[in-house]
């Protein structure tokens, strides 16, 4: 199947700091998907980003389809920004195989 | 904004019984899938459903998991005898047919097995 790689795969920052998150996977994608679970579990679906960039306040990412990697940026984090953040890929031609996660980047930022 | 939501948010079982999770998908969404995430793992795909069926399925998803869409509105993963290793937050999604392919994700379900 589909391989996700996520790194780095913990990161500190103080608050007010810049980071970037990246995905690499192993094949061409439907779809790609960023997401950040908070204290409670849940999944916060930050983009859907299979190609292109998008910016969401802070947030924006940028997905190279070609060259199978994606970047999530976290501009002037703040301490609710703490959390696991997941990237996640549906293999192009799968049909409805589910989306394949990484194992998440870890993000703490520390006032 | 519609949103899947799922039911129980928090459910605790004795080994060896049976467990039913529930899942509302958005109301014109096609495909339905379940996930599991163990703690401190990362999220892995369970079952997908499309048109009353399952689509695809995992290795995770053996005989002791089946799947049904009772109604128009509910989606339900059913765990028929719990074991310890079933304790794991579970995710319910859905997905609109077309040209786009982003899955909304419910809530989760965290289930504890004793």
């Amino acid at each position: 199947g589909i391989q996700v790689e996520q790194s780095p795969p913990d990161l500190i920052l103080q608050e007010g700091a810049n980071s970037t998150l990246r995905c690499n996977f192993s094949d061409s994608v439907n779809n790609l998907q960023w997401f950040h679970q908070n204290p409670w579990g849940q999944l916060i679906n930050l983009f859907y980003i299979p190609s292109g960039t998008k910016q969401n306040g802070r947030l924006s990412a940028t997905t190279v389809a070609t060259e199978r990697y994606s970047l999530l940026y976290i501009s002037s984090s703040q301490t609710t920004d703490s959390g696991v953040y997941f990237c996640a890929v549906e293999r192009m031609g799968g049909g409805a195989d589910g989306l394949t996660f990484g194992k998440g980047t870890h993000l703490i930022i520390q006032p | 904004e519609p949103e899947v939501t799922q039911t129980p948010s928090h459910q605790v079982t004795q080994m060896g019984q049976e467990v039913i999770l529930r899942c509302v998908p958005i109301s014109n969404h096609l495909y339905f899938y379940w996930y599991r995430q163990i703690l401190g793992q990362k999220v892995e795909f369970l079952v997908s459903f499309y048109n009353n069926e399952i689509s695809e399925k995992s290795e995770i998803f053996d005989d002791q998991f089946s799947v049904e869409r009772p109604d128009g509105s509910n989606f339900t993963l059913k765990i028929r005898s719990t074991k310890l290793e079933d304790s794991a937050m579970y995710f319910c999604a859905s997905l609109t047919s077309g040209r786009a392919y982003e899955q909304f994700f419910g809530p989760g379900t965290r289930l504890t097995v004793l």
